[in-house]
């Protein structure tokens, strides 16, 4: 069974420049995270999706950060403009419904300079 | 909101030597806790967990522990090879949401 795809892997910015991550989750997951996790610390909620509804986005920076799942499968999320603080790893995972094991995907590294 | 403190930061211990990570949560409807390791470049992976009508769960090398009374869970590793050395997290989800709260990390190194 393939797992959580994401890309780019890495990404290297500018500040006040944009940037779009794309997951794909696994196959048959109706719940789609995105998750921010900072260099030394535990990955952090951003949103999270049912099928292409947003359940839960209440730590995500709605004046730059946006993220959409307009089929209810693959998602991105973006940002846009980058801030110096955003550097990070960018995580997705996925999950059946309801409470199940969540996957992650390998993340996507971004470094804002 | 759930919030959750893993202790400690880093450990290292010696090839074949025991490991143990300890959590605490604060929300007690909190009621499913994975364990996740996480190697360098790499997204977090599952290794063991536990839900709130479990005390104990095994798996090889690996146990978890549940006390929900005193609100914490805690991660055995038993002889410890220079392959667990990784960072691991330990988070808790339920209280009506799905989304999980994590720890801040454990870097574990095995000594040779």
């Amino acid at each position: 069974e393939a797992g959580v795809a994401q890309s780019p892997r890495y990404k290297i910015i500018e500040k006040r420049q944009s940037v779009a991550f794309w997951c794909n989750p696994i196959s048959g997951h109706a719940t789609l995270y995105w998750y921010q996790q900072i260099l030394g610390q535990g990955p952090k909620l951003l949103i999270q999706f049912q099928n292409n509804g947003v359940v839960d986005d209440s730590q995500l920076p709605k004046d730059r950060f946006s993220a959409e799942r307009l089929k209810g499968v693959d998602s991105t999320l973006k940002i846009q403009p980058a801030k110096l603080e955003d550097s990070a790893v960018y995580l997705c995972a996925s999950s059946l419904t309801g409470p199940n094991t969540i996957y992650f995907g390998e993340g996507s590294w971004l470094t804002v300079v | 909101g759930e919030n959750v403190e893993q202790h400690p930061s880093t450990l290292s211990v010696q090839e074949g030597d025991s490991a143990v990570i300890k959590c605490t949560y604060s929300d007690s409807a909190s009621n499913y806790f994975p364990w996740y390791k996480q190697e360098l470049g790499k997204g977090p992976q599952l290794i063991i967990d536990i839900r709130s009508n479990v005390g104990e769960k095994k798996d090889q090398r690996i146990a978890v522990t549940l006390n929900k009374t005193a609100k914490h869970f805690s991660l055995h590793i038993t002889e410890t090879q220079p392959e667990d050395s990784a960072v691991y997290f330990c988070a808790a989800q339920g209280g009506g949401s799905e989304k999980l709260v994590f720890g801040k990390g454990m870097k574990l190194t095995v000594n040779p």
